[in-house]
């Protein structure tokens, strides 16, 4: 069964500007989940999609956003870059909700400069 | 408040040298404590799930172990290979709904 993958792997994105980043759950995965990780936090949970609809958000501002495809692929997207956005993105894929061990994938390494 | 805390930070050990992670957790209504192991440039690789207390897991050289307060990840006789990064998650109630939330985790290194 294929993991959970993460497009692009890495990204370099000036200020101000946006990023679009994807995930294709395992197969069968109806639920997905976006953490950002950085040194200083750790993983920070983001959101979480379950049969296309926000079932969950955390404490990000609404320049963060996602959604989710009929497929189960989904994707996240920033708004207006700031320097403290760079961080790893990492996606998770589960068959019903947060109470299931998480899959994840590697990541998509965003640096804004 | 609800929160998860690992220590210590980082463990540097020799290998064989036999050793035990921490991870603290606050939370009403335990339902169930994650541990991860996370290595460089890749994403958290799920290893155990633990639900209640007294219950243990094992996977070669690691046992999982939980309490009503913690769990430990006991480490023996490790080898080089089990460097990486320890990561433990409780799922926790916030406005919206519930999410797995993950403590920062413990850097392990095993020396030959």
């Amino acid at each position: 069964k294929a993991g959970v993958t993460q497009t692009p792997r890495y990204l370099i994105k000036t200020r101000g500007q946006q990023v679009t980043l994807s995930c294709s759950p395992i197969s069968g995965h109806r639920s997905v989940s976006w953490y950002q990780q950085t040194p200083g936090q750790g993983l920070q949970f983001l959101f979480e999609y379950f049969s296309e609809t926000q079932r969950n958000k955390g404490n990000f501002p609404g320049r963060f956003s996602g959604r989710q495809f009929s497929n189960s692929r989904s994707e996240m997207n920033v708004s207006t870059l700031e320097l403290g956005d760079s961080a790893l993105y990492l996606c998770a894929s589960s068959p019903r909700d947060s109470n299931s061990p998480l899959h994840f994938g590697n990541g998509t390494r965003l640096t804004v400069t | 408040e609800d929160q998860v805390t690992q220590s210590p930070e980082a463990l540097r050990l020799q290998e064989g040298e036999s050793s035990s992670l921490n991870c603290s957790y606050t939370v009403s209504g335990l339902r169930g404590l994650f541990w991860y192991r996370q290595d460089p440039g890749k994403g958290p690789e799920f290893l155990f799930t633990l639900y209640s207390a007294g219950e243990e897991k094992e996977k070669e050289r690691l046992k999982a172990t939980l309490t009503k307060k913690e769990s430990f990840l006991h480490i023996t006789a490790p080898k080089p290979e089990d460097s990486a990064t320890y990561l433990c998650a409780v799922p926790m109630k916030n406005q919206a709904g519930t999410a797995l939330i993950f403590g920062k985790g413990t850097t392990l290194s095993v020396s030959s």
